[in-house]
């Protein structure tokens, strides 16, 4: 079966630190991937998605950036953290080719980032 | 932004069905709608989705108008951990604000 996995779970850094949040996903082979953020008490905000080794897009421009070194492995990044980037961080995948729209998002546990 | 319409909030008793409305009047016709929930501070679980037709699962139904235009989400027998925000998105991955379900004893 397919499972997901982020670390670390909670992580609280200084302003002006960089970030480095990892995501991988096992069982499964071409992953769509995603990042999305989730302010406190709000909805979720897509980030970046990926359909293949080194294909991002971004959705909000911003203080962060996203790499996809290896098939099931997604990175989100940032050189500088400001305070609005604090947030419940959430990678998703889904299955199939290029968005295939059939085929529901599947999350992991999040990491619950606090910049100080 | 995200293009589906839903109520902020709704409440249900225990053991009621729970119906929660959803708008998509932009969906084109090979999106399909997808229902997600969210229980506080955790990621959102995949709770079904459908194109046409009307779908169930052991989770909840899916009712779907013909005009593709809304959806209800069906929960037959809701239970207090059934509490949560709930979304509906049509196509693959842009998230609205949700519907936050209170399941009341």
């Amino acid at each position: 079966s397919q499972t997901i996995h982020q670390w670390p779970a909670t992580l609280v850094q200084p302003v002006g630190s960089p970030l480095s949040l990892e995501c991988t996903v096992e069982g499964t082979s071409n992953p769509n991937l995603y990042w999305y953020r989730q302010a406190a008490g709000r909805g979720l905000q897509l980030l970046f998605y990926s359909v293949g080794i080194g294909q991002i897009s971004s959705e909000v421009p911003q203080n962060l950036s996203a790499s996809r070194p290896q098939d099931r492995q997604f990175i989100l990044s940032s050189k500088k953290l400001l305070l609005s980037d604090s947030g419940f961080y959430l990678c998703a995948w889904s299955a199939g080719r290029a968005l295939d729209y059939n085929s529901p998002l599947h999350f992991g546990n999040g990491t619950r980032l606090t910049v100080t | 932004d995200a293009k589906t319409t839903q109520p902020p909030s709704m409440d249900c008793a225990e053991g009621r069905a729970a119906n929660l409305p959803c708008n998509h009047s932009t969906i084109s016709g090979n999106e399909y709608v997808y229902w997600y929930r969210q229980i506080h501070s955790q990621g959102p679980q995949y709770i079904i989705h459908g194109l046409k037709n009307n779908e169930t699962n052991e989770m909840a139904s899916l009712i779907i108008t013909e005009d593709r235009k809304s959806s209800t989400l069906i929960l037959p027998h809701a239970t207090l951990r059934d509490t949560a925000v709930y979304y509906c998105i049509e196509g693959g991955m842009r998230f609205g604000a949700g519907t936050r379900l209170t399941v009341k004893p």
